[in-house]
């Protein structure tokens, strides 16, 4: 069974960081994208970032660049999304996936004084 | 960005009967390798979302062959032949085929 086991997030202030780790099981990742998607609070989906199999390239939505990191661990089999200067609008559950396929639980990250 | 337009927002559906979505994009998602750049999407109430249907009409590993994905280019239509109680929740389509992917607003079924 293939599972995406995600930790961190929490509350945070704003201007604060967190980072996010999404562990794989049942599945190598090194032969796939992956990818971080977010929903706020009762809105739909919104992805954040992915990156490439060997980590050479990754791409950020806009309201993210500058501010968050993707990164991976191959051997580990985990992916990482590390998130600095957080905003009360990045407030959401933060989903880590392999494109076309499995999801992780969802970690909540909130942001607020 | 490529804008991606469901429709309906909200179907509600009787236990036995069909179902269809339909999903729009604002630029085609047939890319040069043949494949359309389109997933489907069900977040069941309370849970992450679960892919039915990737590069436009394959089925994922375990998702009842009630489910289809259909369509090319700019429009596409995910099918259930006869709806069933568990299929209640928020369906979406996301394209994939250019960053930032994007989704649709989510169609929510709904058992009558």
């Amino acid at each position: 069974e293939v599972q995406l086991v995600q930790s961190g997030g929490g509350l945070v202030q704003p201007g604060g960081s967190l980072r996010l780790s999404c562990a794989a099981s049942g599945l190598t990742i090194s032969g796939y994208w992956m990818t971080w998607v977010r929903q706020a609070p009762g809105k739909g989906l919104e992805w954040v970032a992915n990156i490439k199999p060997d980590g050479s390239e990754r791409f950020y939505v806009d309201s993210v660049k500058g501010r968050f990191t993707i990164s991976r661990d191959n051997a580990k089999n985990s992916v990482y999304l590390q998130m600095n200067s957080l905003r009360a609008e990045d407030t959401a559950v933060y989903y880590c996936a392999r494109d076309h396929g499995d999801w992780g639980q969802g970690t909540l990250v909130t942001v607020s004084s | 960005d490529i804008v991606m337009t469901q429709s309906p927002l909200s179907l509600p559906v009787t236990p036995g009967e069909p179902a269809s979505i339909s999903c729009r994009s604002s630029q085609s998602l047939l890319y040069s390798d043949g494949y359309e750049y389109l997933d489907w999407y069900l977040q069941k109430p309370g849970q992450s979302p679960q892919v039915l249907i990737y590069f436009g009409s394959n089925r994922a590993s375990g998702v009842p062959n009630r489910f289809s994905g259909s369509g090319s280019g700019t429009d596409f239509t995910l099918k259930i032949s006869r709806v069933e109680a568990e299929d209640v929740g928020l369906y979406y389509c996301m394209q994939t085929l250019q960053t930032p992917y994007t989704f649709g607003q989510g169609t929510k079924l709904e058992i009558k």
